[in-house]
C-alpha cells in the first residue's frame, strides 16, 4: 500500500471546466512532485516543491497550476485543458537530503480524461 | 528531455528464468534508481545505486552501474509471474537536485 494518497482516482472534464487533483503524504517528506504519464510512455516531470516552495517547473503550460498549501499537501489546479492533456497524473514525495535526491514514493495516480 | 533509454523495450521470459534490463543515460549523475510499475498504477521503488557504487543487491535484484559507459543494468533472478510489470530507470543529474527523470522503460512479461 502506498503512503501517498491521490484523489480523485479518475476524473473526466470538459475543456472549459476547472478541477483540481489532490495529493497527501504523512511521511514528513519535504519534497513533493507532479509527474504526467501518457500511455506506454515514462513519467515526465512537471513540478517539484521543496519546503513548500516551487523549486522546479519543467516549462509546463499555465493551464496547469500547482499549489503546496503545507508540507503534507500538494494540489494541481486544472483549467482550460486540451484533450491531449489526458494522462495519468502521478504525485510523489521524497525526503530532502541535501545534494542527493533519494527514493521517490508515488501515489497510485489520478487518471484524467479531457473531452 | 529524457535522461535514460532502456533496452530491450519488451522482454518475455518463462517463470524461473533471469531477466536483464539495461539503461543508458546521457550526463553525469548523482544516483540511479530502478522502479517497477504495474499496469496503470503508481511506481514502486526497487533499488538506488549511488554514482560511487558499482554493484548493489536487494533480494532477487542485482543492479550494476558503470559511470564510464553511462549505463546500468537490472537483473531479476528466478523470475515469478508477479514480476510482470514495466521497469524504469531514473536518474538525477549531477547538479540537478530533485530533477528525477525516467528512462523509456522495459515491459517484462513472465510466463507461468
Amino acid at each position: 500500500d502506498t503512503e501517498v494518497t491521490q484523489t480523485p482516482k479518475h476524473l473526466v472534464m470538459g475543456m472549459t471546466n476547472k478541477k483540481s487533483l489532490k495529493c497527501e503524504q504523512h511521511m514528513g517528506h519535504r519534497a513533493m512532485y507532479w509527474y504526467k504519464q501518457k500511455a506506454k510512455k515514462p513519467p515526465e516531470l512537471m513540478f517539484v516543491y521543496s519546503y513548500e516552495k516551487l523549486s522546479i517547473n519543467e516549462s509546463v503550460p499555465s493551464r496547469f497550476s500547482p499549489e503546496c498549501p503545507n508540507s503534507s499537501l500538494l494540489n494541481l489546479h486544472l483549467h482550460a485543458l486540451q484533450p491531449e492533456d489526458s494522462a495519468l497524473y502521478l504525485c510523489a514525495s521524497s525526503q530532502d537530503k541535501g545534494k542527493n535526491t533519494g527514493e521517490l514514493f508515488f501515489g497510485e495516480g489520478s487518471r484524467l480524461t479531457v473531452l | 528531455s529524457q535522461q535514460g533509454e532502456e533496452d530491450p523495450q519488451a522482454l518475455s521470459i518463462q517463470e524461473g528464468e533471469n531477466a536483464t534490463m539495461n539503461c543508458s543515460y546521457k550526463t553525469s549523475i548523482n544516483n540511479l534508481q530502478w522502479y517497477r510499475q504495474n499496469s496503470g498504477r503508481g511506481l514502486v521503488h526497487l533499488i538506488l545505486i549511488r554514482s560511487n557504487e558499482r554493484e548493489k543487491h536487494s533480494g532477487r535484484l542485482r543492479v550494476t552501474l558503470d559511470t564510464s559507459k553511462k549505463s546500468s543494468s537490472l537483473l531479476i533472478t528466478a523470475s515469478r509471474a508477479a514480476d510482470t510489470a514495466s521497469y524504469f530507470c531514473a536518474t538525477d543529474a549531477a547538479g540537478g537536485y530533485q530533477k528525477v527523470t525516467f528512462g523509456t522503460g522495459t515491459k517484462l512479461q513472465v510466463i507461468p
